[in-house]
């Protein structure tokens, strides 16, 4: 079975503070995939990013950054210089290559609030 | 914006009554996905639907039912309410149905049952 474990309930920093978001995820399989999705106060789901477990090059899109470990099994997110607007729930997600479990199973979620 | 639509934003009804939510996919993804969030347990995955198809079940209550259309649009049905089932309801769409492609999400459909 798949297990995604996102153990920081909620964060709180102060604007232009840098902070990272932990995930640990569990699964059997060699082939899978995980991911970032954000939720703003608004409520929709957005996606941020995928990564495949054979591709374990760190990752940075502006002041977003994600370190993949497969030795730790951890997939972390970094905010570099928070801003108020970065304020919300993430989840980080995995899904798998198996027949009868094609969806994403996601952690419970981190909520960051951004103090201006 | 992410392609995906959903219809109504939000929806109060009463227990034992029946609804019916509506997903539109991106265009060119042949795979729906449903997922219901709330407070006691999550972000869970319901079903999934590929080119018409049922594709994977989840966690979806037999009181729950799903179905794709011709045209790739999908309706969650949800009959016999109870007050438990006050959530917010996702739809997801994907290129493939493997399960390992990026999934766009709706906006979500908010249930309240009274």
């Amino acid at each position: 079975a798949q297990k995604v474990t996102q153990a920081q309930t909620e964060i709180s920093v102060v604007e232009k503070e840098d902070v990272t978001l932990d995930c640990v995820y569990e699964t059997r399989d060699t082939t899978y995939y995980l991911f970032w999705y954000k939720q703003p106060p608004s409520g929709e789901l957005v996606f941020l990013i995928r990564r495949n477990s054979f591709d374990e090059q760190n990752e940075i899109s502006g002041r977003y950054s994600w370190n993949f470990q497969k030795s730790t099994s951890s997939f972390n997110f970094t905010i570099t210089a928070s801003q108020v607007v970065d304020s919300a729930v993430y989840f980080c997600a995995l899904s798998v290559m198996d027949t009868g479990r094609r969806a994403l199973t996601f952690g419970s979620g981190t909520r960051l609030q951004v103090q201006p | 914006d992410s392609g995906v639509t959903q219809t109504p934003k939000h929806l109060i009804t009463a227990t034992g009554q029946r609804v019916t939510l509506r997903c539109s996919p991106r265009s060119g993804d042949l795979s729906v996905y449903w997922y219901q969030q709330s407070l006691d347990q999550g972000l869970q995955f319901l079903i999934q639907y590929y080119n018409g198809e049922e594709r994977a079940k989840g966690n979806i209550l037999e009181r729950f039912s799903a179905q794709q259309f011709p045209d790739l649009h999908s309706e969650l049905n949800l009959s016999s309410l109870e007050l438990g089932d006050s959530a917010l309801y996702f739809c997801a769409s994907s290129v493939d149905g493997w399960g390992t492609d990026t999934q766009y999400f709706g906006p979500g459909t908010r249930l309240t049952v009274l």
